[in-house]
């Protein structure tokens, strides 16, 4: 048990379909992290929210769009994806106290999306 | 560019000792994370090192050069559990982690 819960675990989606990705963090966190993992590549971060405010937004397409309701949940919405997107979706947070020096994420089992 | 090298993929034999290399280019440093990933699960943290030097827990142990922009996380008394994927990250200046691509050890009877 992480701590960071994530739905669907698995998610099959046209090209023309509208679904969402959810995270919610129960560790009293003040960031979130939004990240792609494809095979045998880096993952790449893709959003950052930290106190509900969207601090970074990596180049990401349009077609998806997250947003941070409160300091515990954060959603990813997918519109329009292209098979390229297949991948897993984790989720983390961490406490984002810099005065500590550090800041260790904690993941979420992760989404995989599939797109056909 | 800021940059994460580490091997894609290692064997080792149960009972066995395995060290896994990363190196990094970053811009600024804030310290070093080592996280494991099972299979289809979520990386789960491991070590932090922000100080040269090795720190030791349990069968798991991290050293940091800073001078020479170099990690490794080396792995006692192997056992069949420890088959996962390795990621080193780095925190640099603006707090942000910057990932390797990940060390997929393969441990063998």
């Amino acid at each position: 048990e992480t701590g960071v819960t994530q739905t669907p675990r698995h998610l099959v989606m046209g090209m023309t379909n509208k679904k969402s990705l959810k995270c919610e963090q129960h560790l009293g966190h003040n960031a979130m992290y939004w990240y792609k993992q494809s095979a045998k590549k880096p993952l790449e971060l893709m959003f950052v929210y930290s106190l509900e405010e969207r601090v970074e937004n990596n180049s990401v397409p349009s077609r998806f769009s997250p947003e941070c309701p409160n300091s515990s949940h954060l959603f990813l919405h997918l519109h329009t994806l292209q098979p390229e997107d297949s991948a897993l979706y984790l989720c983390a947070s961490s406490p984002r106290e810099r005065e500590i020096g550090t800041d260790t994420q904690y993941f979420g089992p992760g989404t995989r999306l599939t797109v056909l | 560019g800021q940059n994460i090298d580490q091997p894609t993929e290692m064997t080792a034999t149960e009972g066995a000792i395995v060290q896994i290399n990363c190196t990094y280019q970053t811009s600024g440093f804030n310290g070093l994370f080592w996280y494991q990933q099972h299979a289809g699960e979520a990386p789960t943290f491991l070590s932090y090192n922000v100080l040269d030097g090795l720190e030791e827990k349990g069968r798991f142990s991290s050293f940091l050069s800073r001078s020479k922009g170099y990690s490794y996380l080396l792995l006692k008394e192997l056992q069949m559990k420890d088959s996962a994927s390795y990621l080193c990250a780095v925190l640099d200046s603006n707090y942000q982690l910057i990932w390797g691509a990940g060390t997929k050890l393969i441990i063998k009877p």
